[in-house]
């Protein structure tokens, strides 16, 4: 177990729709990082929030956002959804106050299905 | 763009035998490396990591060898077991400028069956 929850586990959905993938960080961590990881594209890094702030941008599509809150969990917004948007979302974490590091503990992931 | 690629998508060995999971990275920039493991229905775990001032580090069963001379990328794990059997990644990290700090791309991936 690294510590890092995500909820929901499953997620099944329409196109067109919009969802919200919820992630908490081990505790004390203030890194959070979105990845997606699909058959065709792999693990593919999206975003990464500091202590509240973005840090870092990857691959992410415009109708995909994400937020880190006060108390440090984080969640990412997927809008218009399309088919291939299906895949595994996986937060991690990092970072105690004072600190940084690259070690990343990966939560268990949400998979999201569109129909 | 950067990418990170492995020469083996599968490699299958014996129960003890030694294992040698290969990846090539291709951003010379890169200062940071990172081996992680993903078993069925789970999130990636971390396994060693390296920066780009070494070439060899050490952890329990595990060692990670890092040549920058060609880009290569190596995870060696000794007395291979069942409980082994996983999707290998590499991963590289580059910090330009301070802005991409946990900026992670990942390879492929290499699926290792350890058989009994």
């Amino acid at each position: 177990d690294s510590g890092v929850t995500q909820t929901p586990k499953h997620l099944i959905t329409a196109t067109g729709q919009r969802v919200t993938l919820r992630c908490s960080p081990r505790s004390g961590d203030l890194s959070v990082y979105w990845y997606q990881q699909s058959l065709d594209q792999g693990l593919q890094f999206l975003i990464q929030y500091y202590n509240g702030e973005e840090r870092a941008k990857g691959n992410i599509l415009e109708r995909f956002s994400a937020q880190q809150f006060p108390d440090l969990h984080s969640e990412l917004n997927l809008s218009s959804l399309e088919l291939g948007d299906s895949a595994l979302y996986f937060c991690a974490s990092s970072s105690k106050r004072g600190t940084f590091s690259n070690e990343q503990f990966f939560g268990p992931g949400t998979r999201l299905t569109v129909l | 763009g950067e990418s990170v690629g492995l020469h083996l998508p599968t490699l299958s060995v014996q129960e003890g035998d030694n294992s040698i999971i290969n990846c090539a990275y291709s951003n010379s920039a890169s200062d940071y490396f990172i081996w992680y493991k993903q078993e069925s229905g789970k999130g990636p775990q971390f396994i060693i990591d390296i920066r780009s001032n070494m070439d060899k580090r050490q952890g329990q069963r595990v060692t990670v060898l890092l040549n920058k001379t060609v880009k290569h990328l190596s995870l060696q794990i000794a007395a291979t077991q069942p409980g082994d059997s996983a999707v290998y990644f590499c991963a590289e990290n580059w910090n330009a400028g301070g802005t991409s700090y946990g900026k992670l791309t990942f390879g492929q991936g290499t699926i290792l069956t350890v058989h009994p």
